[in-house]
């Protein structure tokens, strides 16, 4: 079946700091990949999405690209900010008949000033 | 930025009893879902709704669940007589295509305590 694996959290960052949150998934189609957040109290926001192998999807400060030889979609960005405390999801999405989303177990990212 | 509007935020219901969420979805947008997050697990898939139609359903989804769209704006998910495990912040979530890149958009959730 399909599925997202997610790097256990929560992870603890000083602001400015160097951001990798590793996702690597299973499909038995070729996906779109997606990395959506959760602000306390709020829903989910999509941060960025890639659509294609080799595609970087990039918003905010955040990038990720779509590897398909290693099947991984990780999140980075290169100096975080207090404000970018969150849950971070990846997910996946078929298409092809498939509308749902495959969803990370969630990464909790907490920056410190 | 649209926005998917869901209410009620939060509530409380007693075990057996039935619950309604509700959902605005954004404005031209042609598919429906409903996901839920039980307290410390994934985000998980419930339903799609297209065309005022189930177009695909997980196995969460059962008999005690329906959606229905009643009055061509709303979408609605109902449960019938709730669970203590049903307790979860629930999703709608609206798109205006199928293709898998399309972006799915998400409400604010509705925390469903079942007491």
């Amino acid at each position: 079946g399909n599925s997202v694996t997610q790097m256990e959290g929560p992870v603890t960052l000083s602001e400015e700091a160097f951001l990798t949150i590793n996702c690597t998934y299973t499909a038995t189609g070729y996906p779109s990949l997606f990395w959506y957040v959760q602000y306390p109290g709020e829903g989910l926001q999509l941060l960025l999405k890639a659509t294609k192998a080799d595609d970087k999807g990039s918003n905010k400060g955040f990038e990720a690209t779509y590897r398909k030889e290693t099947t991984s979609f990780h999140l980075e960005k290169g100096s975080v900010q207090v404000s970018d405390s969150a849950v971070y999801f990846c997910a996946l999405r078929l298409g092809a008949g498939s509308y749902q989303l495959t969803f990370g177990k969630g990464t909790k990212l907490s920056v410190i000033p | 930025e649209p926005e998917v509007t869901q209410t009620p935020s939060h509530q409380v219901t007693q075990m057996g009893q039935e619950v309604i969420l509700r959902c605005v979805p954004i404005s031209n947008h042609l598919y429906f879902y409903w996901y839920r997050q039980i307290l410390g697990q994934k985000v998980e898939f419930l339903v799609s709704f297209y065309n005022n139609e189930i177009s695909e359903k997980s196995e969460i989804f059962d008999d005690q669940f329906s959606v229905e769209r009643p009055d061509g704006s709303n979408f609605t998910l109902k449960i019938r007589s709730t669970k203590l495990e049903d307790s979860a912040m629930y999703f709608c979530a609206t798109s205006g295509q199928a293709f898998s890149g399309n972006t799915i958009y998400f409400g604010e959730g509705s925390w469903l305590t079942v007491v």
